[in-house]
């Protein structure tokens, strides 16, 4: 089975704070996503990446980094925290193809104050 | 512009009775569609996908999705709902010009009361 594993479920975090999210996938796939999930507004595409060191923004990037120095680990950065980047963080990861689907981790709530 | 329609926030069966998600979708060319399932405090498990061929498409844990490209629909649904069906549900299409990103309805919560 595909494994999509994020460093932490919950995370609390100061405003003003560098935040490092951590994805890792273990099923050698290329593509990899970071979305953001929030009530009544399902997911947003913050970053995707679709090979080591590349990386293309989604709908939401402001605010937000992302790094891929590994094929199968993909980071997203929050550089400077704000209470409205609370929310629900997602990896995914993919293969290549058009009609493959996305596998997903356990998501990270994250908590700004 | 591509985008995804969930028109229900909410539906509600009774277990054991039919149940359907709706979903509409707008893309040009061919579209890829997808249905995700979200248990509480889990991440998304998928259900199923249309890419191409037969317009009845069969998933995971019994449920099917009709493909309908006059009406651009994608419709989930089951012959009958139980009680563990209760989920957050998300349609979704492939976007063209970003590989195999997705683009999100806003979800369906399904509530199935016994």
């Amino acid at each position: 089975d595909v494994k999509v594993t994020q460093s932490s479920r919950y995370l609390v975090k100061r405003t003003g704070e560098k935040v490092f999210l951590e994805c890792v996938q273990d099923m050698d796939h290329e593509n990899m996503f970071w979305y953001r999930q929030d009530p009544g507004l399902g997911l947003r595409l913050i970053y995707f990446s679709y090979d080591v060191k590349m990386k293309e923004k989604g709908d939401i990037p402001e605010g937000y980094s992302v790094s891929r120095e590994k094929k199968e680990r993909f980071s997203l950065i929050l550089e400077s925290a704000s209470t409205n980047q609370t929310s629900m963080y997602l990896c995914a990861s993919s293969l290549q193809l058009g009609g493959d689907e996305q596998y997903f981790g356990p998501g990270t709530r994250l908590t700004v104050t | 512009a591509q985008s995804v329609a969930q028109p229900e926030d909410q539906v509600n069966v009774a277990e054991g009775n039919p149940l359907t998600v709706k979903c509409t979708y707008s893309v040009s060319g061919n579209p890829y569609l997808f249905w995700y399932v979200q248990y509480p405090n889990r991440g998304l498990q998928f259900l199923l996908k249309y890419i191409t061929g037969d317009n009845l498409v069969k998933g995971s844990y019994g449920f099917e999705a009709e493909f309908n490209k006059s009406q651009t629909s994608f419709h989930l649904k089951k012959p009958s709902a139980l009680v563990s069906d209760s989920a957050l549900y998300f349609c979704a299409v492939r976007r063209y010009q970003a590989g195999t990103a997705l683009i999100f309805g806003k979800g369906t919560t399904l509530s199935v009361s016994s």
